[in-house]
This record gives C-alpha cells, structure tokens and sequence, in this order.
C-alpha cells in the first residue's frame, strides 16, 4: 500500500462548487503539505502543518481551506471553485527529525469548468 | 528571498549517454537541503537524490549524481547511461534552512526540465 494517499485522483467540478481533496499518510510523519502545480510554474505551497493544532499559510493560500483531522489526515477545500484552480495537487508529508525525507502523494488533478 | 532556478526548460540526450540538468538556487541560510524530483508522464513526483548543505561528499544514488558546487550555488544532477524510461520532467527543489520553533521542511521548486531520451 503506498505511503500517501489522495482522494479523488481525478475531478471535474463546476465554477462555485464547494470541493475537497483527501490526503492519508501511514509514515507517521507529524509535517503535512499541500502543493499545486500549473505547468510551466514548478510546485507551489499552499498549506503546511505541523500537527492537529498547528496550520500555516503557504505561498498562495488564497482560495484554499485546509483541516488537519488527525496526524495522518490533511484535507484541502477550495470553497468555491474557480477555473484558475484547474491543476495538479500534491499533498506531501515529513518529518522533524528527517529534513532528507519528503514523500509526495499520487497527485489530484481537478478541472474547474 | 529564496529560489530555485532551472535555465533548460527542455533537454535531449541519446540513450547510453550522460546528461546534466542544471539547478541554482539562492538563499541566505546556512543550513539547506536540495532534492531533485522525477515526474514521468503519468504525474507522480518521484525522489531521486537529496544533498544537504553540510554534506562534504556529493550525493549520488544509482544512476544518479549530484553536482554540487556551495559556492557557486549550483546543485547540477548528473544522469549516466540515460535510457529511454528517464524521459520525463525534473524537478529541482530546496528546503528551507532552519527556523525559530524548527524546521517546516516546506519546499521550493523550480520550473523544471523536460528531458526526453532519444534512442
């Protein structure tokens, strides 16, 4: 089973929609992400957290809700979909003591109508 | 501020030959790491070597090298004997140094290099 997990892997919404994405992780890391990807445009962050209690903003947080449930779960909501949004997400996880490891999940990639 | 730039936004390189990617970055800490990520087709971003700052030997892993030169601020990856399954992009990217309340391990990417492997 792999290590990151995200739900759905594919999602075509509608402008206005409210949508999440899901990201599981069995490495027992405390540090979670969350990445978007445009092309031409590299990977860019949008939320991080260290724990349940501990969310921070990431470069282009605008948009975008996050809630860490649990150490192992770390949803991403964007409230009201616009077609800018169109994209690749990433979640991705660490851990304190190993800077030298970072593990990405599958990806999402969401179209926005 | 921080930032990783990659020049070569597309490469070519027959198969069997060495190819190397280019990856500077710019920061103010002193205590860093950098990672070049695979990303094939399909979408998956895939680790292939990770170089910190404090390292005195380059990283290499497999097939994979990295060039690391501090003070020129370069993290080049080498690839040798490229097959045909090394076509995708490559992703550069840096973690960030050390901060008051510690890390966030939180990354910084470049724009990548498609590389596409000729037989």
């Amino acid at each position: 089973d792999a290590d990151v997990t995200q739900t759905p892997r594919n999602r075509i919404t509608k402008t206005g929609k409210r949508i999440m994405l899901e990201c599981s992780q069995t490495k027992g890391h405390d540090r979670m992400y969350w990445y978007r990807q445009d092309p031409g445009l590299g990977l860019r962050l949008i939320y991080y957290s260290f724990d349940v209690k501990d969310i921070n903003k990431g470069e282009i947080s605008d948009g975008y809700s996050v809630s860490r449930q649990a150490q192992a779960k770390f949803s991403l909501s964007l409230e009201s979909a616009i077609p800018n949004q169109t994209a690749l997400y990433f979640c991705a996880t660490s851990a304190l003591d190993s800077p030298n490891e970072q593990y990405f999940g599958p990806g999402t990639r969401l179209t926005v109508t | 501020a921080q930032k990783i730039t990659q020049t070569q936004p597309g490469m070519f390189v027959q198969e069997k030959e060495a190819v190397t990617l280019d990856c500077t970055y710019d920061t103010s800490d002193q205590s860093y790491g950098l990672f070049w990520y695979k990303q094939p087709s399909s979408g998956e971003m895939i680790f292939l070597i990770y170089q910190g700052s404090y390292d005195e030997q380059n990283a290499t892993e497999g097939r994979y090298s990295l060039n690391f030169q501090k003070a020129r601020k370069s993290a080049n990856l080498v690839i040798s004997a490229s097959q045909l399954g090394d076509s995708a992009m490559y992703f550069c990217a840096m973690r960030e140094g050390l901060r008051y309340g510690g890390a966030t391990n939180k990354l910084i990417f470049g724009t990548g290099t498609l590389l596409a492997v000729q037989p």
